[in-house]
């Protein structure tokens, strides 16, 4: 069936590096694609998205990629901080008004 | 600060036994969903209304499994009876339908453990 994966279920990082989550999609027909971090003990949090007509959005310190070429996401963070440390879904829109498909989730941790 | 309100946080309960949780979303929203959230399935989407009228719940086992929204400030889902492999995270999520997607607000989460 069609879901939404991530590469790497963990990612470990040193803090100020920066970091690269990566996601794989297999809907073609999606056109919306949203990036949430979840922090232990609470619901997924709205990070930044972004639409298939797009290949490129930026937010504070957060970089959405999209290439729908190859069905590929990815969620780059500058200068990672601790309190980056969470899991981070991908997360597609198959057409407005449709509930969010969620991917597994990748475990970024950072250490000082 | 708007947010969405769910409750209770934490449930424990026995096999067989009626589990109801709420939610509250955020006033305006007019989309609710449910997830479930376990280690092996990850996020699961359970239902999901818009105007309070159910548009989805195929993710959801129909013979235990009921959800509702009363009114527009009030989403429960219910269990009965409960089994152990119910156990998980249940959140719910609210949203605005709208052309250019749709970004959803979740709440805390209900954490439920069925003995």
């Amino acid at each position: 069936g069609e879901s939404v994966g991530l590469h790497l279920p963990t990612l470990s990082v040193q803090e100020g590096d920066n970091s690269i989550i990566n996601c794989a999609y297999s809907n073609s027909a999606s056109d919306y694609f949203i990036w949430y971090k979840q922090e232990s003990g609470k619901g997924p949090q709205f990070i930044i998205d972004i639409r298939s007509n797009m290949d490129k959005r930026q937010g504070q310190r957060v970089t959405v990629l999209l290439n729908k070429t190859v069905k590929h996401l990815s969620l780059q963070i500058a200068a990672t901080q601790p309190g980056d440390s969470a899991v981070y879904f991908c997360a597609e829109n198959m057409q407005a008004g449709t509930a969010l498909i969620f991917g597994k989730g990748t475990t970024l941790s950072v250490s000082s | 600060d708007a947010r969405v309100t769910q409750t209770p946080r934490h449930k424990v309960t026995e096999m067989g036994q009626e589990v109801t949780m709420r939610c509250q979303p955020i006033l305006g929203h007019n989309t609710v969903f449910w997830y479930r959230q376990t280690m092996m399935q990850g996020l699961e989407l359970l239902a999901y209304f818009r105007n309070r009228a159910p548009l989805d719940d195929s993710g959801m086992p129909k013979d235990r499994f009921s959800a509702e929204m009363p009114d527009a400030t009030l989403a429960t889902l219910k269990i009965q009876p409960s089994e152990p492999r119910d156990s998980a995270v249940y959140f719910c999520a609210s949203g605005r339908t709208g052309t250019l997607g749709e970004k959803l607000f979740f709440g805390s989460g209900t954490q439920l453990s069925v003995l």
